[in-house]
């Protein structure tokens, strides 16, 4: 298995551009999730998904939207990206049911200049 | 209000213990995790500790929960360079929810 997968793993973008950080998991885990890390900071939910179709937003959602139409895939779009937006970005995966805990993916690093 | 301290950073010398402390506010969590992230990679998951234990051993690893003071450590015994890495203290209340992280450990070990 190769667990969560995540694609870029680098990008840079101008202000104003758009893109999409895709992520796949084959662990068929219902819940998946989207963080993102600041320097020195802990990671802060983007947006997240319980199952396919059903989506909801995290503590940070401004600026993104997602979309879950397969248990797989949980792709994260970036619309009209701002500096602020600059971070490593995160896509985990968990269980209905065991211990919650949520395997990660190698993160996508994205700066936006 | 749900938050996660823990102190930023801890050098030791190899073949000494470590230990990570960490405090949480929310003493409905169900389940706390131990992360571990090397630079430029993803988090791994280290060991985890239901709320209704006090301590769990995994091999080299120690974890306490005192749940009276929302207070929860790991031990490293006989640390090794290898285990250089931000260590990320997490809660969870219930499934499907979003895990909240602490801002991480940095751990230094020199030898």
């Amino acid at each position: 298995n190769a667990g969560v997968t995540q694609t870029p793993k680098f990008r840079i973008l101008k202000i104003g551009q758009s893109m999409t950080l895709q992520c796949t998991q084959d662990m068929n885990h219902n819940y998946m999730y989207w963080y993102r890390q600041d320097p020195g900071m802990g990671l802060k939910l983007i947006y997240y998904s319980v199952g396919a179709g059903i989506t909801d937003k995290g503590e940070v959602p401004n600026g993104y939207n997602v979309s879950r139409s397969t248990t797989e895939d949980f792709p994260l779009r970036l619309e009209l990206a701002a500096p602020s937006q600059t971070s490593v970005y995160f896509c985990a995966s968990s269980s209905l049911g065991g211990t919650y805990e949520q395997y990660f993916g190698p993160g996508t690093r994205l700066t936006v200049t | 209000g749900e938050d996660v301290e823990q102190s930023l950073f801890l050098s030791v010398r190899e073949g000494d213990s470590s230990v990570i402390n960490c405090t949480y506010t929310d003493s409905s969590s169900t389940y706390l995790y131990w992360y571990k992230q090397e630079p430029g990679a993803g988090l791994q998951l280290l060991t985890y500790i239901f709320s209704n234990m006090d301590m769990k051993q995994d091999q080299r690893l120690t974890v306490l929960l005192n749940k009276k003071d929302k207070h929860l450590s790991l031990r490293i015994a006989d640390t090794q360079t290898g285990d250089s890495a931000i260590y990320f203290c997490a809660e969870s209340i219930q499934a499907g929810t979003a895990l909240i992280f602490g801002k991480g450990t940095t751990l230094s070990v020199s030898s």
